[in-house]
């Protein structure tokens, strides 16, 4: 079964300084990968996928295949980036229709002013 | 109200109880979703709902019982639960493979 893995439960950085979350995934295929976030009292929302290969808030991810990673990086940190961060697989059913999202057990990010 | 609202946002219940959450996306999405977050476990998906039609169970115990009435509404039945199913409990609707779109969820206390 496919499985993803963030090994930082916490992680702090002085504002200014860059970030990179980490995210591990175990899947022979070809995965699509996200990254959501969820800031204090608001609810989980999608922060980028791999296949859009946008720079969302000044965060960006690249998917790794040889390392089998996924890992989020922003070169200088924001106060208003503290919230927690969950890297998320999924393994494209054929046609259409809903999917399944494999959650890790996210990081929380602290954002030292 | 738009996007994903859940109801209730807190839910206290003893084991012998009965009761149901309730989930409603204004999105008009074909596909909702119920998740579990616990404190110590990733958060993970237990139904799947397309086009009303469940097509995932990921080996969730009969004590809890989805029902999906239309493509807006999604509900979740309990009863005898364990206090090991205290939880926040998410409910996420999306248009087919586009983004999931998360509710605030309801935090369930099992006495």
């Amino acid at each position: 079964a496919q499985r993803v893995t963030q090994p930082e439960k916490l992680l702090s950085v002085f504002k200014g300084a860059p970030v990179e979350l980490k995210c591990n995934y175990s899947y022979s295929g070809s995965p699509e990968l996200f990254w959501y976030v969820q800031y204090s009292r608001q609810r989980l929302q999608l922060l980028l996928r791999h296949i859009s290969r946008e720079s969302i808030k000044g965060f960006t991810a690249d998917l790794n295949k040889g390392e089998t990673s996924f890992h989020l990086k922003k070169p200088f940190a924001q106060e208003e980036d503290s919230a927690m961060y969950y890297c998320a697989l999924v393994i494209p059913p054929p046609g259409a229709g809903s999917y399944q999202l494999t959650f890790g057990k996210g990081t929380k990010l602290s954002v030292i002013p | 109200e738009t996007g994903v609202t859940q109801t209730p946002r807190h839910l206290v219940m003893g084991m012998t109880n009965k009761k149901s959450l309730k989930c409603e996306q204004h999105l008009g999405h074909n596909a909702m979703y119920w998740y579990k977050q616990s404190a110590k476990k990733p958060l993970e998906l237990m139904f799947v709902y397309n086009f009303k039609e469940q097509t995932e169970n990921n080996s969730v115990p009969s004590r809890f019982s989805p029902e999906c009435p239309n493509s807006s509404h999604l509900f979740l039945h309990l009863h005898t639960l364990q206090p090991e199913d205290s939880a926040l409990y998410l409910c996420a609707s999306s248009q087919d493979r586009e983004e999931q779109f998360f509710g605030p969820g309801t935090r369930l206390t099992v006495l």
